[in-house]
């Protein structure tokens, strides 16, 4: 079965720190590789996507992920946080089977601390 | 320009009863898909809409349905409501000619059953 891994459940930084947070699928087709995030109280918002081309993109706010195709993973970077990175991330996962099927990950809380 | 809208914010309802949510898709998307968030978890996929008709499905029961009107607006529908179904419903629009089925996302309907 398709599957989405977030390595993380709950990461605390430090402002100004690096982070990296792991996102590896399970499927041998063709996906389309999303970060969407969570501030609190607001809507899901779309980070950064990948489809086709550079595997290294770059999203909102100093965001970037790497998908490396032989490790079926995309990790989510960003090299110093802000307290106003404070959130929830999620990997997603769209399969084209016919029409787009998105399967996400659990979530990866993340508290920046000021 | 408005987003996707959804309709109740909140609502509870008792195990047995029925319950219809409601979507409005972001202006000029023609494609909807439905997701069930439960608590600490990410979204999951329970079906997604295209020219009035469902398109794909994720593993839900039947008594998870859904209808999508010509204006391009939907609903889910939800039999037999059991204690499980409390959960956060997410709408999201998207363009069934969009290369990377990248969605855009409504604040969610919080459902509680008792």
């Amino acid at each position: 079965a398709q599957s989405v891994s977030q390595h993380n459940h709950h990461v605390i930084l430090s402002e100004a720190a690096s982070l990296e947070l792991g996102c590896n699928y399970s499927y041998g087709g063709t996906v389309n590789l999303f970060w969407y995030v969570q501030y609190p109280g607001q809507h899901l918002q779309l980070l950064l996507k990948y489809f086709s081309g550079d595997p290294l993109v770059k999203g909102i706010k100093g965001f970037e992920a790497e998908f490396i195709k032989s490790k079926f993973s995309f990790n989510l970077r960003k090299p110093s946080v802000q307290w106003s990175d404070t959130a929830e991330y999620f990997c997603a996962v769209t399969l084209n089977t016919g029409g787009f099927k998105t399967i996400f990950g659990a979530g990866t809380r993340l508290f920046v601390k000021a | 320009d408005a987003g996707v809208t959804q309709s109740p914010t909140h609502l509870i309802k008792t195990r047995g009863q029925q319950v219809t949510l409601r979507c409005s898709p972001k202006s000029g998307h023609d494609t909807v898909s439905w997701y069930q968030q439960a608590l600490g978890q990410g979204p999951q996929f329970i079906f997604q809409y295209y020219e009035e008709e469902e398109r794909q499905r994720g593993n839900f029961p039947d008594r998870f349905s859904g209808h999508q009107f010509p204006n391009y607006s939907s609903e889910l529908n939800v039999n037999a409501l059991l204690l499980g179904d409390s959960a956060l419903y997410l709408c999201a629009s998207s363009l069934v000619t969009g290369k990377s089925g990248e969605q855009y996302f409504g604040p969610g309907t919080r459902l509680t059953v008792t």
